[in-house]
């Protein structure tokens, strides 16, 4: 078992619609969550950071956390084409991260 | 910029040679992480410094590969007798560890191509 498993993708969205990515994980000793947004050929860039259970909303996107399931979720509200990207699940326990394969959404005019 | 920054952006070698990329972190950073990227892959963790101390190295980082940060600033990794299994996008990130969640910035990352 992966430690870190995002759902396949890629995801296509038209355009003004909500992108749903989710993210499971099996160390439940992990204590910090963090969504970041890679563009073809670019570095990961940070977009979202959750450390306890429920929502946290910043702008489009929303993040969800549910360390009982051991699931987090981003929601990403009215796409826009620069929204097309890959969207890599990262999650962290004592210093490291550990990231998932990611998932790429393309936003659809 | 006071963003993390990598050099080169991009290098390509020969097979057998040796390459050192050098990875500056953001300046209060007290540390520093080195992952490798290849293609359709989340970054898998290499090494990580607190200040010049290196305190974990991966499996992944056979003995072919060396990291230091000297003085608690900049950081190496060097590759030597490179594979062409080496060759990935190697990723530097640094955070500020103060106690309690941290949140690391990756720099630009080298491309490496090992012919």
């Amino acid at each position: 078992q992966k430690e870190v498993e995002q759902n396949s993708g890629p995801l296509s969205v038209p355009e003004g619609a909500i992108a749903s990515l989710n993210c499971t994980y099996s160390d439940r000793g992990s204590q910090s969550f963090f969504w970041y947004r890679q563009y073809s050929g670019k570095s990961p860039e940070l977009i979202m950071s959750i450390y306890s259970n429920g929502d946290k909303e910043d702008g489009r996107f929303t993040a969800q956390l549910n360390k009982a399931s051991q699931y987090v979720s981003l929601l990403i509200r009215d796409s826009q084409p620069s929204d097309s990207a890959t969207y890599l699940c990262a999650v962290n326990r004592d210093y490291k991260l550990s990231f998932g394969a990611g998932t790429t959404v393309t936003v659809r005019a | 910029d006071t963003g993390v920054s990598q050099d080169p952006r991009h290098k390509i070698t020969k097979r057998g040679q040796n390459v050192t990329f050098r990875c500056d972190p953001i300046s209060e950073h007290n540390r520093l992480y080195w992952y490798r990227q290849t293609l359709g892959q989340g970054p898998e963790f290499l090494t990580y410094f607190q200040n010049e101390a290196q305190l974990e190295k991966s499996r992944l980082l056979s003995d072919r590969f060396s990291a230091e940060r000297p003085k608690g600033s900049f950081s190496t990794l060097e590759i030597q007798r490179t594979e062409q299994g080496d060759s990935a996008m190697y990723l530097c990130a640094s955070s500020l560890s103060i106690g309690g969640p941290e949140t690391q910035y990756f720099g630009p990352g080298t491309r490496l191509l090992v012919l």
